[in-house]
């Protein structure tokens, strides 16, 4: 699978937007971006995933960028238990071993 | 509720004697695999199961042996321990092997002496 590139952390002030960007300039037209969270003492949480569309959840948006080398998880207004590693992983669509390749991932510091 | 269920959660041992770390699912999930996180590695696929009776290697199976008799259950088994194997390791499921997205158990933090 392709690599991914992610800031080792960010901060954010709680209630306010934050964008978590990915890079991933050697993705394959096969490759699902997908982003997965892992709060403290926990296991890793799917969050989104997306092909070439932008994707909206509960939890989060994803915007893809028409070239589709870097992405970006919005999360709309960050709450203190946001606080967590952001993981940005691409999955090739026929990796038979569903494995998912982590990252450092973003570790996400919310302020209140 | 859909969860995936690890046992046991915390767990210290000494190297050689033989254990089991469960780990089962309700969500009828035909995919299984187990993860090992180290610091500074990441999370690292062991083994993997597509379906009952079909399993396969990941990065770092050395060590470890799983099986698959039930679609809920898939036991890592660590036929003798040793100090590198000390990790925190995680169970996953999905429904479907090329683009489901994976639920993660809660973990097992296993300590060699």
């Amino acid at each position: 699978d392709a690599k991914t590139t992610q800031p080792n952390s960010m901060e954010s002030n709680e209630e306010e937007p934050v964008h978590l960007p990915c890079n991933h300039s050697t993705i394959s037209g096969t490759d699902y971006i997908h982003w997965y969270r892992q709060l403290p003492s926990q296991g890793p949480e799917y969050v989104i995933h997306g092909l070439t569309s932008n994707v909206n959840n509960r939890m989060a948006s994803l915007a893809i960028a028409e070239d589709r080398k870097s992405s970006t998880l919005i999360l709309h207004r960050a709450t203190l238990r946001d606080a967590a590693v952001y993981y940005c992983i691409l999955r090739d669509v026929y990796n038979a071993g569903n494995m998912l390749t982590f990252g450092g991932g973003t570790r996400l510091m919310v302020k209140p | 509720e859909a969860q995936v269920t690890q046992n046991p959660r915390y767990l210290i041992t000494v190297t050689g004697k033989k254990l089991t770390v469960t780990c089962s699912q309700n969500m009828n999930h035909e995919y299984m695999s187990w993860y090992r996180q180290d610091p500074g590695l990441g999370l690292r696929q062991i083994y993997y199961s597509m379906n009952v009776e079909v399993t396969d290697k990941g990065d770092v199976p050395e060590g470890y042996k799983v099986s698959r008799k039930e679609k809920r259950n898939f036991p890592l088994i660590l036929e003798s321990p040793s100090p590198n194997q000390t990790s925190l390791y995680f169970c996953a499921s999905s429904s479907t092997v090329s683009t489901g997205t994976q639920y993660f158990g809660p973990g097992t933090r296993l300590t060699v002496l």
